[in-house]
């Protein structure tokens, strides 16, 4: 399976710390895409980072990888309560992406 | 930006019942997929389709099908409806045109699927 694993499966901290996810997959991939998800809304899209690139940025948010590991982190900094939600990597391999179980990440005011 | 839209954004069949899904896709983005999410779950690809040809099928029901149309919208078609079906369902689109970033998926609000 092509599918992307996270770890923690939960993350809960305060406000104002910064957040770390990390994903592992298994196969070669085109790119790697990272979405959050509020409790049973849409699937809302982070960040896309290619199998060519090592790290990138978008605001609050840095996502790395290391395609030689098959892994990829997300950090968080500055959190804020409203960064309460699950996030989830997906892997695209050919033209689908994998889902894997996702972090649930709390951020206490 | 404009964005994915999908409708109904709620629907509650019985079983056995048949259900047609909505998407349309953003703008000048060639590709849409379909993906559902059951309770507690990971999204699970359906299907895809560029250019109104089906591109990658994923788990799929055989109960279900789709298609894409002339206008690059599509359809997702559930019969004989079970109430393992209950989920949301997704429709994400994208471009795979030079110059767009390939395969950058933009997901729909969700249609929430209840069999009752």
């Amino acid at each position: 399976s092509q599918q992307g694993e996270e770890d923690p499966q939960a993350l809960s901290i305060q406000e104002g710390e910064n957040a770390t996810m990390n994903c592992s997959y298994k196969t070669s991939i085109n790119n790697l895409q990272w979405y959050r998800q509020n409790s049973g809304r849409g699937l809302v899209h982070l960040i896309l980072i290619r199998s060519n690139e090592r790290e990138k940025h978008s605001g609050r948010l840095r996502v790395t990888l290391d395609t030689s590991k098959k892994s990829s982190s997300l950090l968080i900094t500055a959190s804020r309560a409203a960064d309460t939600a699950s996030y989830f990597c997906a892997p695209l391999s050919g033209n689908m992406l994998t889902f894997g179980g996702g972090t649930r990440l709390m951020v206490k005011p | 930006a404009a964005g994915v839209i999908q409708s109904p954004r709620h629907l509650i069949k019985e079983k056995r019942e048949t259900a047609t899904l909505k998407c349309y896709p953003i703008p000048r983005h060639d590709t849409v997929y379909w993906y559902q999410q059951g309770p507690g779950q990971d999204p699970q690809f359906l299907i895809s389709f560029y250019e109104k040809m089906q591109s990658d099928k994923g788990s799929i029901p055989d109960r279900f099908s789709a298609q894409q149309f002339s206008d690059y919208h599509s359809e997702l078609n559930m019969s004989s409806l079970e109430l393992g079906d209950s989920a949301l369902y997704f429709c994400a689109s994208s471009s795979r045109t030079s110059g767009a970033i390939y395969n950058e998926q933009f997901f729909g609000p969700g249609t929430r699927l209840t069999v009752l």
